[in-house]
């Protein structure tokens, strides 16, 4: 089935180190992945995305992984700073319906000073 | 720019009331979609629409309607509230749908009483 899951809900960095986050998914079907950054209280933000014809997409201080065989996806943040701190969803988009987007539970990165 | 906004940010409601929750993109988008965000569910599409009366089911669209007359506003009421219906509701709008990364909006907070 479609499923979208993260491997952990909390994570806590110090400023200035780097940031992994992962997810998994099920739908080896899926073609686009995104990720989104959602502060208290606002709306999802776009990050970064990428297609399954791609390992890797950088951006900036962000690079996305995304490894098809074991359908494992990770977000890393580089030099991450207070401004970082937010929820954190993977998103598995389905093509057809409109791009029905998949969301992951989220992972709340906590990032010490 | 004010791209896509949502009105009202915060809204209280009595079970069997009808309440319509709005939404405005100046992008001219044209796809638009609803969400929901509960604890424990993530995010869940409600409805979506690709173009101007055109509209289609989501995920979770029980007691939901929506209405598409100009490509620009996307409301979506509930008929008769019921507490299950309290949530925080998101709005996104993308160029094309499928292929496209969707902006969401800031979110309304509905709490049905």
């Amino acid at each position: 089935g479609e499923s979208v899951g993260l491997h952990l809900p909390t994570l806590s960095v110090q400023e200035g180190d780097n940031s992994i986050i992962n997810c998994a998914y099920s739908n080896s079907a899926s073609d686009y992945f995104i990720w989104y950054k959602q502060e208290s209280g606002k709306g999802p933000q776009f990050i970064i995305d990428i297609r399954s014809n791609m390992d890797k997409r950088q951006g900036q201080r962000v690079t996305v992984l995304l490894n098809k065989t074991v359908k494992h996806l990770s977000l890393q943040i580089a030099a991450t700073q207070p401004g970082d701190s937010a929820v954190y969803f993977c998103a598995e988009k389905v093509m057809h319906q409109g791009g029905k987007l998949i969301f992951g539970q989220g992972t709340e990165l906590s990032v010490k000073p | 720019d004010a791209g896509i906004t949502q009105s009202p940010r915060y809204k209280i409601t009595e079970t069997g009331r009808q309440v319509t929750l709005m939404c405005h993109q100046t992008w001219s988008h044209s796809y638009m979609f609803w969400y929901r965000q509960d604890l424990g569910h993530g995010l869940r599409l409600i409805y979506y629409s690709a173009a101007a009366d055109i509209t289609d089911k989501g995920e979770v669209p029980d007691g939901y309607v929506v209405s598409r007359s100009k490509t620009e506003n996307f409301p979506l009421t509930l008929e008769s509230a019921t507490r299950s219906q309290t949530s925080v509701y998101f709005c996104a709008s993308s160029v094309r749908g499928a292929s496209d990364t969707q902006y969401f909006g800031p979110g309304t907070r509905l709490t049905v009483l």
